[in-house]
C-alpha cells in the first residue's frame, strides 16, 4: 500500500506569492491533516479534514486554508506570502473512526519564503 | 488545556544500550490515545506506538515499549537495543478522544553512538 504523499518536496517562493501543496492520502484514508513545523514553534495543527468537510482547525489566520476533494486527496493554500511561513509541512492521513485515528504523515513540503 | 511535555531536548546513548524517552501530559479528559513518532533528519514523521487511555496493557512495537502510567500521567518510550538507525528526534503526542485533535510535545533529539 502505498504512503501518504506529497508535492512538491520543496518549494521556493518570495514574499506576497501565494502557494498550492498538495497531499495524496494512503488509500482509504478519510482524513488528511495538515501541520506546520519550524525549528522555533515545533509542530503545529493547521487544519483537519474529513470527508470534504474541515473538522478541526488551528489557530493560524485565514492566510492559510484548505480542501479536501472526493477522492480523499487534500489541498492547501498559503497566500500572501511572509518570511514566518518558511517551514516544513506535514500532511498526515488516517483511517478515523476506528478508535484509534493513527496518523501516518507524508515526507512534508519544504517551504522557503525569500 | 491540554499539553504535552517532553523534558529531555537531547539524549546521547551507546548503541546497544535500551534509552527511555520522557513523555508527560495534561489533560482532564478520560478518553484519550498516545502515540510516540520518529522523525529522521530527511523530515517525514514515522508512526511507533499507541497506546490508548483504557488499555490495561502497556502497548510494544518490536524494540519498542510504552511505559504507560496513568496515573502520573506519563507515556514513557522505551527503546530496546538501540541502534545506530534510532538516531533521530522522537515526538509524543496525544489525541482527545472527543475532538480528534492531536497536540504533540517539542520533541527529544537522540543521538546514538557508535
Amino acid at each position: 500500500k502505498a504512503g501518504v504523499t506529497q508535492t512538491p518536496r520543496y518549494l521556493i517562493k518570495t514574499r506576497g506569492q501565494q502557494v498550492t501543496l498538495s497531499c495524496s492520502p494512503i488509500s482509504g484514508h478519510r482524513s488528511v491533516s495538515w501541520y506546520q513545523q519550524t525549528p522555533g514553534q515545533g509542530l503545529q495543527f493547521l487544519f483537519e479534514y474529513f470527508s470534504e468537510t474541515q473538522r478541526n482547525k488551528g489557530n493560524f489566520p485565514g492566510r492559510f486554508s484548505g480542501r479536501q476533494f472526493s477522492n480523499s486527496r487534500s489541498e492547501m493554500n498559503v497566500s500572501t506570502l511572509e518570511l514566518g511561513d518558511s517551514a516544513l509541512y506535514l500532511c498526515a492521513s488516517s483511517l478515523a473512526g476506528d478508535g484509534k485515528n493513527i496518523q501516518y504523515f507524508g515526507a512534508g513540503t519544504r517551504l522557503s519564503v525569500l | 488545556a491540554q499539553k504535552i511535555t517532553q523534558t529531555q531536548p537531547g539524549m546521547f546513548v551507546q548503541e546497544k544500550e535500551a534509552v527511555t524517552l520522557d513523555c508527560t501530559y495534561d489533560t482532564s479528559d478520560p478518553s484519550y490515545g498516545l502515540f510516540w513518532y520518529k522523525q529522521p533528519s530527511s523530515g517525514e514523521m514515522i508512526f511507533l506506538i499507541y497506546q490508548g487511555s483504557y488499555d490495561q496493557q502497556n502497548a510494544t512495537e518490536g524494540r519498542y515499549s510504552l511505559n504507560f502510567q496513568k496515573a502520573r500521567k506519563s507515556a514513557n518510550l522505551v527503546i530496546s537495543a538501540s541502534q545506530l538507525g534510532d538516531s533521530a528526534m522522537y515526538f509524543c503526542a496525544m489525541r482527545l478522544n472527543r475532538d480528534d485533535k492531536i497536540i504533540f510535545g517539542k520533541g527529544t533529539r537522540l543521538h546514538i553512538l557508535p
